[in-house]
């Protein structure tokens, strides 16, 4: 079945960017919505972003100023970009698939990983 | 943004037991209701999506019905291995929102 990975430094410095890659595995990445979720105590499950095969993407508008993802379908990989981090931004993030634009649900996740912002 | 509200934020409930949570959106987001089921240490499995379908693989003692703001996730006979925190989430709208979780024990 269809497996995601996520990738990354664990620990991020304040003011620097957090930059976390995707790794799909077991299926394509064509006809589906690639999608990044966080997860933190204070904040709870939160949705950041999704990027489709074709490129067209929404942003979290809370997120949108510091925000960048991107797809590299050769590699099977999408990516995350999150500039000028604060402890804010400390959380659990996980890739996931999104099933398409009109059926906007997660079907496979990532296990997810922790990302530390601190200096 | 809409606002997601789930009830109750905790419940104890026996094996065998019928389990309700709700969900309750800020605005009406007709059918676009979807469910999740987060184990301890792990990542959120879809449940339920557009409010009432199972997604392939997931018991039929679950179960999701509801329309508009109001909507319910229903475990028929509660299983011990259905310990975790439940999330419901609206995919109406961007940016997609969850709610806060309903962290169910067994007892």
């Amino acid at each position: 079945q269809v497996q995601l990975q996520e990738s990354g430094p664990g620990l991020v410095k304040p003011s620097e960017t957090l930059s976390l890659t995707c790794t799909v595995s077991n299926g394509p990445l064509t006809d589906y919505y690639w999608t990044w979720i966080r997860q933190s105590p204070g904040k709870g499950l939160e949705w950041i972003g999704y990027m489709s095969y074709t490129g067209s993407s929404k942003y979290n508008p809370s997120l949108k100023s510091r925000l960048t993802i991107s797809i590299d379908t050769s590699k099977k990989q999408f990516s995350l970009k999150l500039n000028s981090v604060t402890a804010a931004d400390t959380a659990v993030y996980y890739c996931a698939r999104q099933v398409s634009e009109s059926l906007p649900v997660f079907d496979y996740w990532g296990q997810g990983t922790l990302v530390t912002v601190s200096s | 943004d809409i606002q997601m509200t789930q009830s109750p934020s905790s419940l104890s409930a026996s094996v065998g037991d019928r389990v309700t949570i709700t969900c309750r959106a800020s605005q009406s987001i007709t059918n676009y209701l979807n469910w999740y089921q987060q184990k301890p240490g792990k990542a959120p499995k879809l449940l339920i999506y557009a409010t009432s379908r199972l997604q392939s693989g997931v018991p039929s003692r679950f179960s999701g019905s509801g329309s508009g703001t109001d909507f319910t996730l229903t475990i028929s006979s509660l299983q011990p291995e259905d310990l975790a925190t439940y999330y419901c989430q609206q995919s109406f709208s961007t940016p997609f929102t969850f709610g806060q979780g309903t962290k169910l024990e067994i007892k």
